[in-house]
């Protein structure tokens, strides 16, 4: 597609439960990160990931945290035992990392309710 | 990596220039300045990038000092649709993670 997708849009789950959330970002982008925003809040990173190289995860908060990445495109943010300070919007961002600029451009994120 | 600080909020009318100045003390020579704007419930959008002196594209222009530890978005005859949440961020693709502060939440009123 022409922008970076992310699915659900919404979740609402219950605490203790697993979540997958999905990224597809813009066709040839090299880079993908993953934020979190509490509401009101700015912009938490969580993990990245630059091609083959290892992911970046010094943002992830717990071990109940976790992504992949397969074939250098979609992306899955998972989080574990899921507890209600989990709730947030998710975003993911993609960008060129070959260029030096690195403009991120991001999906419309993912709302995880956790009840 | 380069903290920046911005003002929490600001508050315009509609029709007027709105600035908003983020301060980066400790930018690195390789650093590019990057401002994203922010609807409710969006992800952030690209909106100018700079390195030094002044950038201007159809949205905004930045103001870059020679010391580069601070740049200004600036905002011509903001309208109610500029409503939104303002980044600023510093660095480049060598380094991973780029930081977005809280950012300026600016409110224009008609």
């Amino acid at each position: 597609g022409a922008g970076v997708s992310q699915s659900p849009s919404n979740k609402v789950t219950e605490k203790g439960k697993d979540v997958e959330l999905r990224c597809d970002p813009i066709s040839g982008h090299t880079a993908l990160y993953w934020y979190r925003q509490s509401l009101g809040q700015g912009l938490e990173f969580l993990i990245y990931f630059q091609g083959n190289s290892a992911p970046d995860k010094s943002g992830l908060p717990s071990d109940r945290f976790s992504a992949e990445r397969t074939g250098g495109s979609v992306s899955t943010l998972t989080i574990q035992r899921t507890q209600q300070e989990d709730s947030a919007v998710y975003l993911c961002a993609s960008s060129l990392d070959r260029v030096q600029t690195n403009i991120q451009y991001f999906g419309a994120g993912t709302r995880l309710s956790v009840l | 990596l380069a903290k920046t600080t911005q003002p929490i909020s600001m508050d315009s009318y509609e029709g007027q220039e709105v600035n908003i100045t983020c301060s980066h003390n400790n930018i690195a020579t390789n650093d590019y300045i990057t401002w994203y704007q922010q609807f409710p419930s969006q992800g952030p959008r690209f909106i100018i990038q700079g390195y030094k002196t002044k950038v201007t594209n159809e949205v905004a222009s930045l103001f870059i000092p020679a010391d580069r530890k601070s740049s200004t978005l600036s905002l011509p005859r903001v309208s109610l649709s500029d409503t939104a949440v303002y980044y600023c961020l510093v660095g480049y693709t060598g380094r991973r993670a780029l930081t977005f502060g809280s950012g300026t939440r600016l409110q224009v009123q008609p």
